[in-house]
């Protein structure tokens, strides 16, 4: 059973950058079967998708974001990274990495880690 | 963009009854390729439906899917006490792929 784990510091200051690594077990990162991704969730309780990665290292980002955004992967480590730059508080929400279909389908989701901007 | 807007906002239901969801697009959505996601309180939303009325692995049988073009429904047969939870629609045959907003089903 694939098991996703995020983590990184909680609190973040304005126009600094966030960076959340996601863990995963039970499953090699290294497949061309799926992609990896970061979605959000805002306070109100919107979910946002951020963008995903493929084995290969190619990268897909939702446009909203794509000046700020970086995805990256470690498949040494069975890990992908988000880098998210210039953070504002419309940045502070709940981040999740998961694993998706190449079609796009968000198959199973890390627990969540909040994130909150602040300073 | 894609927009998808779910109704009702909230609904306060009992144990037993039956519910339809609505998710509809602003868009036609390529292929069918709509999913629904359950969302229990602190935790992950989980996959329920996918290409709009494929149910996931463990899925029971109780919950449905339908729909094409721009209008797509996920039907809970009966009730269950656990079923009390937000449900999401998303859509992921145009990019961005994007979410519903949510419908909260509520305890009577």
């Amino acid at each position: 059973q694939v098991q996703l784990q995020e983590s990184g510091p909680g609190l973040v200051k304005p126009s600094q950058t966030l960076s959340l690594t996601c863990t995963v077990s039970g499953d090699s990162i290294n497949s061309a079967a799926y992609y990896w991704s970061w979605i959000r969730q805002h306070p109100g309780g919107g979910l946002e998708w951020i963008g995903y990665i493929y084995y290969s290292g190619s990268t897909y980002y939702n446009p909203s974001l794509k000046s700020r955004v970086t995805i990256s992967i470690d498949t040494s480590q069975n890990q992908f990274s988000l880098r998210l730059t210039s953070v504002t508080a419309a940045d502070t929400a709940i981040y999740y990495c998961a694993r998706v279909s190449v079609r796009g389908v968000f198959l199973f989701w890390g627990q969540g880690t909040r994130v909150t901007v602040s300073s | 963009e894609i927009v998808l807007t779910q109704s009702p906002g909230t609904l306060s239901l009992s144990p037993g009854e039956r519910v339809t969801l609505s998710c509809r697009a602003s868009q036609r959505v390529t292929n069918s390729y709509l999913a629904w996601y359950q969302q229990k309180p602190g935790q992950a939303p989980s996959l329920l439906i996918y290409g709009a009325f494929s149910r996931a692995a463990g899925i029971p049988d109780r919950f449905s899917g339908s729909g094409s073009g721009t209008d797509f429904t996920l039907t809970i047969s009966r009730l269950e006490p656990e079923d009390f939870a937000v449900y999401y629609c998303q859509q992921y045959g145009n990019s961005p792929q994007t979410f519903g907003q949510g419908t909260k089903l509520e305890l009577k």
